[in-house]
């Protein structure tokens, strides 16, 4: 049981470059997230999903898109790479349903520069 | 505005003190959720503690204890007897039953370092 996977760990690339971020649960989780945390930011949310099939915008949406075609995938695109997305993004998951649920769990992180 | 804040940015402890961490929370449902999550060097995030907004009785966990007010919309975190693998940045967090649970709203963090 691996829990939350991301790919990469680490990336590089050049403004302008595109890229996807692939998260990957093995709970059977029905939401998964995707977060960007900045030094002194916290952890903002970009986007999420509470299904296969659905997204839905989070709090930082603007110059990312995503998709959920398989219920254990999440994935985060970025279409047009800008320096003000260099940052560490996380991937999490949770349950629906009972309030012991609630609780989400993270992937490791991808540190992503954008120079 | 932020929803929740962690007014302490770093918190410098010499090995075995007490540490607590204040949280403050804003939120106009009834119903939600807070957590504090810990955050280590290496990097991952631990959920760490859920408290429902039902249940203001506080808890202790071996060192870890908790104090729910909501009277003064806090939920602070206490280390006893703190250690030096204790050292991490430490997030509360909150949900709200407006947006179905499922949204966290991080504060920024605050930063422990404990001293050997």
């Amino acid at each position: 049981n691996a829990g939350v996977t991301q790919t990469p760990k680490f990336r590089v690339l050049k403004t302008g470059q595109s890229m996807t971020l692939l998260c990957a649960q093995d709970m059977n989780h029905e939401y998964m997230y995707w977060y960007r945390q900045d030094p002194g930011m916290g952890l903002r949310l970009i986007h999420y999903s509470v299904g296969e099939g659905t997204t839905a915008k989070g709090e930082v949406p603007d110059g990312y898109n995503v998709s959920r075609l398989k219920k254990q995938n999440f994935l985060l695109g970025l279409e047009s790479a800008a320096p003000s997305q260099t940052s560490v993004y996380f991937c999490a998951s949770s349950k629906h349903g009972t309030p012991s649920s609630y609780e989400q769990y993270f992937g490791p992180g991808t540190r992503l520069t954008v120079t | 505005a932020q929803k929740v804040t962690q007014a302490q940015t770093e918190i410098s402890v010499v090995e075995k003190e007490d540490v607590t961490l204040d949280c403050v929370y804003e939120t106009r449902d009834t119903t939600y959720y807070l957590f504090w999550y810990k955050q280590p060097p290496s990097g991952e995030l631990v959920f760490l503690i859920r408290r429902n907004s039902f249940d203001e009785q506080n808890e202790i966990s071996g060192r870890y204890s908790w104090n729910f007010q909501k009277s003064t919309s806090s939920f602070n975190f206490t280390i006893t007897a703190s250690q030096v693998v204790d050292s991490a940045v430490y997030f509360c967090a909150l949900s709200e039953r407006r947006y179905g649970n499922n949204r966290l709203a991080f504060g920024k963090g605050n930063q422990v370092v404990v001293i050997p």
